[in-house]
């Protein structure tokens, strides 16, 4: 079974920290992403990552960046936590299928408070 | 973007009834998929419908899929208490091949014992 982990289930940060969320996968996927979720607004995309070292704004970028150096693992940092960054994070990988049926496995979620 | 539009936002069903979700989408596709969130959870991957097939079926669950309408259902059939949580659609976009899902907002489905 595809295993997606997130390192933290619960996170408490203080304004203007810098935070880093973890995820790792075991299933050699090329593909990595990083959604947060808040109420009302369902999944958006923040990063999405097809490649080590590469990567790709998704539709809120801002404030956030990403760090991809082994295929494995997929960092989402934030630079200077605030408020609003306060919500769910969830990490997913897929493999790269060219055409084909492409699923994401998700890890458990990150839930971020932001004091 | 969310090209995802799932109807209703919220469905409260007794025991033993069947739950219908609706999900919208604007653009061409590949296929659409069906994710399951428990919640404070991750989501977890239920079935596929390629774009040119019309319904599946997988256990309790049936999916259909009109790509002239843009629009899927999901039925779970003879409800259980567990299955209660929250149900995206997802769209694996014509254009681009970058492996990009786009997810809905989702129904929440509560599931009476």
């Amino acid at each position: 079974d595809v295993k997606v982990t997130q390192s933290s289930r619960y996170l408490v940060k203080r304004t203007g920290e810098k935070v880093f969320l973890e995820c790792v996968q075991d299933m050699d996927h090329e593909n990595m992403f990083w959604y947060r979720q808040d109420p009302g607004l369902g999944l958006r995309l923040i990063y999405f990552s097809y490649d080590v070292k590469m990567k790709e704004k998704g539709d809120i970028p801002e404030g956030y960046s990403v760090s991809r150096e082994k295929k494995e693992r997929f960092s989402l940092i934030l630079e200077s936590a605030s408020t609003n960054q306060t919500s769910m994070y969830l990490c997913a990988s897929s493999p790269y299928v060219v055409r084909g049926r492409v699923t994401q496995y998700f890890g458990p979620g990150t839930r971020l408070l932001v004091l | 973007s969310q090209q995802g539009e799932e109807d209703p936002q919220a469905l409260s069903i007794q025991e033993g009834e069947n739950a219908t979700m609706n999900c919208s989408y604007k653009t061409s596709i590949n296929n659409l998929q069906w994710y399951r969130q428990n919640s404070g959870r991750g989501l977890v991957h239920l079935i596929l419908i390629r774009s040119n097939e019309r319904e599946k079926h997988s256990g309790r669950l049936r999916v259909t899929l009109d790509t002239s309408k843009k629009s899927s259902s999901l039925l779970i059939t003879a409800s259980r208490a567990a299955d209660t949580a929250s149900y995206f659609c997802a769209t694996d976009p014509l254009i681009g091949n970058t492996g990009k899902l786009i997810f809905g907002q989702g129904t929440t489905l509560q599931v009476k014992p």
